[in-house]
């Protein structure tokens, strides 16, 4: 079955460690998001990549970095420069490149990240 | 920037109503998305529209381009259907989706 995983699901972190989130698809599809959810939010956007080996900023990039290596994985690190790291994280993909006019986005199940 | 808004925040209602989530927005659009949350978390495409009206099932979405408004109605509905339902919305030319905040829909029995 296609779909994009995310894992794990829960992740615990103590303050001032950095943690990496996965996101992996196996749709074939160019572009990859991340995006962050707080409660009462909509989401955020926090990086994306259209294609392998590069990735643009999105509205809140500070205290997170992310890798393209391969088109299937967009792997989300979470740093301690980010001053409030708990929260729900949502990967995404779209069959088109960004720019494109529909950009209808397929998400992962989402990762609960809580930094005691 | 355009910016979306959803009403009601919050609604609950008893198993077998008419029910109806509203959606608007600021700026002219290419496409119009309807998203579901379970309570789990993950988030599931139910429609994508850029004018007029599509049905799957007992969902249905429209769109008014002229009044930058759109509508989720969810007929006959049941306790399954208690979700939270975001309103999104792209731009021509512009790479990111402006999300909503969400309507939670409770559905007793």
């Amino acid at each position: 079955d296609g779909g994009i995983t995310q894992s794990p699901k829960y992740l615990f972190r103590k303050e001032g460690q950095n943690v990496t989130l996965s996101c992996e698809q196996n749709l074939n599809h160019d572009a990859m998001y991340w995006y962050r959810q707080d409660p009462g939010q909509g989401l955020r956007l926090i990086y994306y990549s259209q294609i392998v080996n590069d990735f643009q900023k999105g509205d809140i990039a500070e205290g997170y970095s992310v890798s393209r290596e391969k088109k299937e994985s967009f792997p989300l690190t979470v740093t301690s420069a980010q001053k409030n790291p708990t929260a729900f994280y949502l990967c995404a993909s779209s069959i088109d490149p960004p720019g494109r006019i529909y950009n209808e986005q397929f998400f992962g199940p989402g990762t609960r990240l809580t930094v005691l | 920037k355009n910016e979306v808004e959803q009403s009601p925040q919050n609604l609950t209602a008893q198993e077998g109503e008419f029910i109806t989530i509203n959606c608007s927005y600021s700026v002219g659009i290419s496409a119009l998305h309807w998203l579901q949350q379970h309570p789990g978390g993950g988030i599931v495409s139910l429609f994508m529209l850029s004018s007029g009206k599509k049905k799957h099932g007992r969902l249905i979405a429209t769109i008014n381009i002229q009044e930058k408004h759109s509508s989720l109605h969810i007929t006959a509905s049941h306790p399954r259907d208690s979700a939270v339902y975001i309103c999104a919305v792209s731009n021509f030319g512009n790479e990111k989706l402006t999300f909503g905040t969400g309507t939670r829909l409770t559905i007793i029995p």
